[in-house]
């Protein structure tokens, strides 16, 4: 069966530093891969989606990248953090068959 | 703009009690609509519905899409503490160079009280 993991979980950083949020999938191939941010209280902002290695899709503007180095890595980063990055971050995967995108667990950002 | 709205943002009721909550969308080429549980860390997938009138249940949890009125609810019956969570409404819109999007709502709190 497909799972997904994702860390770490909880994360406090001081603004201007930089982030690396990592996601893997196992039990599957080739997937879509997806980064959402969730401001408390909001519904799942979509930030970047790559649907295979190296390829990377922006959907906001922001201070924040992604890359997908291997088929079921993907990778959350930034440069220098914002007090606006904070949030919670989830990444999700879609198997080629179905509609349905499947969560991490997700990782509560605060930057102070 | 594609946009996914749910309501009531918030809800509060009795073990026992009866809920529906509601997601209404306007989204271009809509292709499916999916209901999600959140209760502190993942979403959790409950439901994908794709045709009108056709009701999707699992145990104590059901719900329906009206493709022409742009909406879909969710029932609860004899609700549980265990039912508290968010419950996020998202609609498959068009794909993004092969990848789908989904459109959220802002979710709706539930809160089961003993």
């Amino acid at each position: 069966s497909q799972t997904i993991h994702q860390w770490p979980a909880t994360l406090v950083q001081p603004v201007g530093s930089p982030l690396s949020l990592e996601c893997t999938v196992e039990g599957t191939s080739n997937p879509n891969l997806y980064w959402y941010r969730q401001a408390a209280g909001r519904g799942l902002q979509l930030l970047f989606y790559s649907v295979g290695i190296g390829q990377i899709s922006s959907e906001v503007p922001q201070n924040l990248s992604a890359s997908r180095p291997q088929d079921r890595q993907f990778i959350l980063s930034s440069k220098k953090l914002l007090l606006s990055d904070s949030g919670f971050y989830l990444c999700a995967w879609r198997g080629r068959a179905k509609n349905i995108q499947y969560f991490g667990a997700g990782t509560r950002l605060s930057v102070l | 703009e594609d946009k996914v709205v749910q309501s009531p943002l918030s809800l509060v009721v009795h073990e026992g009690d009866t809920v529906t909550l509601n997601c209404s969308y306007e989204v271009t080429n809509f292709r499916s609509l999916l209901w999600y549980k959140q209760e502190k860390k993942a979403p959790t997938f409950l439901f994908m519905l794709t045709s009108s009138g056709i009701e999707k249940k699992s145990g104590r949890l059901s719900s329906i899409l009206d493709k022409k009125e742009l909406f879909s609810i969710l029932n609860i019956t004899a609700t549980q503490t265990g039912d508290s969570a968010v419950y996020l409404c998202a609609v498959v819109g068009p794909l993004l160079q092969g990848a789908q999007k989904l459109v959220f709502g802002q979710g709706t709190r539930l809160t089961i009280n003993p």
